[in-house]
């Protein structure tokens, strides 16, 4: 099983909608990031949480908002999609000192039309 | 803020041919490196991070990186590619403290047979 699981792997919604993607781990980190990946833009960080009563706003948080439930769950949620907000969405997690590398989820391909 | 550059979007090179894929980053003070990449349809995985000491860093699959702090540099390395290696590679960094990883746009490198 994998250590970081995102669900759906893949969403299809239209403009306006409301949509959640769910984030797990068993790795018993305590930061949670998302991330999203668009062709020729590399990773931008939308959200992260340094532990369940902190949550960051990151590069590109306009139109996107998350809730951390537990340590190992982090989902990110789309008020009102909207059609630019089509890419692929990276859940990862990390330990605490500085020099910890990032485990990522398998992502979530969004489309909104 | 952090920035990383990645000098190349992609990079086609033949099979057994040695690669090196390049990363600058901005700041001089004490910083964090890592090198992941992304097969398709996967998340990233980490190849290789430099964190402190012997300058030179070496990683899964035969990759390694040199980090030049004059140069702020931490260009990857691999002496003979193969086809299993086409993939997008990424560079990141994060200066110490509680700062997130900041990646580049990504090289995706093709191996020709």
């Amino acid at each position: 099983d994998a250590d970081v699981t995102q669900t759906p792997r893949n969403r299809i919604t239209k403009t306006g909608k409301r949509i959640m993607l769910e984030c797990s781990q068993t790795k018993g980190h305590d930061r949670m990031y998302w991330y999203r990946q668009d062709p020729g833009l590399g990773l931008r960080l939308i959200y992260y949480s340094f532990d369940v009563k902190d949550i960051n706003k990151g590069e590109i948080s306009d139109g996107y908002s998350v809730s951390r439930q537990a340590q190992a769950k982090f989902s990110l949620s789309l008020e009102s999609a909207i059609p630019n907000q089509t890419a692929l969405y990276f859940c990862a997690t990390s330990g605490t000192g500085s020099d910890s590398p990032l485990h990522f989820g398998n992502g979530t391909r969004l489309t909104v039309t | 803020a952090q920035s990383v550059t990645q000098l190349d979007s992609q990079v086609p090179v033949f099979e057994e041919a040695p690669v090196e894929l390049r990363c600058n980053y901005s700041s001089s003070v004490s910083v964090y490196l890592f090198w992941y990449v992304q097969y398709p349809n996967q998340g990233l995985q980490l190849l290789l991070k430099y964190l402190s000491g012997s300058t030179l860093v070496k990683g899964i699959n035969g990759f390694e990186a040199e980090f030049n702090k004059s140069q702020t540099s931490f260009h990857l390395r691999k002496p003979s590619v193969h086809i299993s290696d086409t993939a997008e590679y990424f560079c990141a960094a994060r200066r110490t403290g509680n700062t997130p990883l900041v990646f580049g746009k990504g090289t995706r490198l093709s191996v020709i047979a």
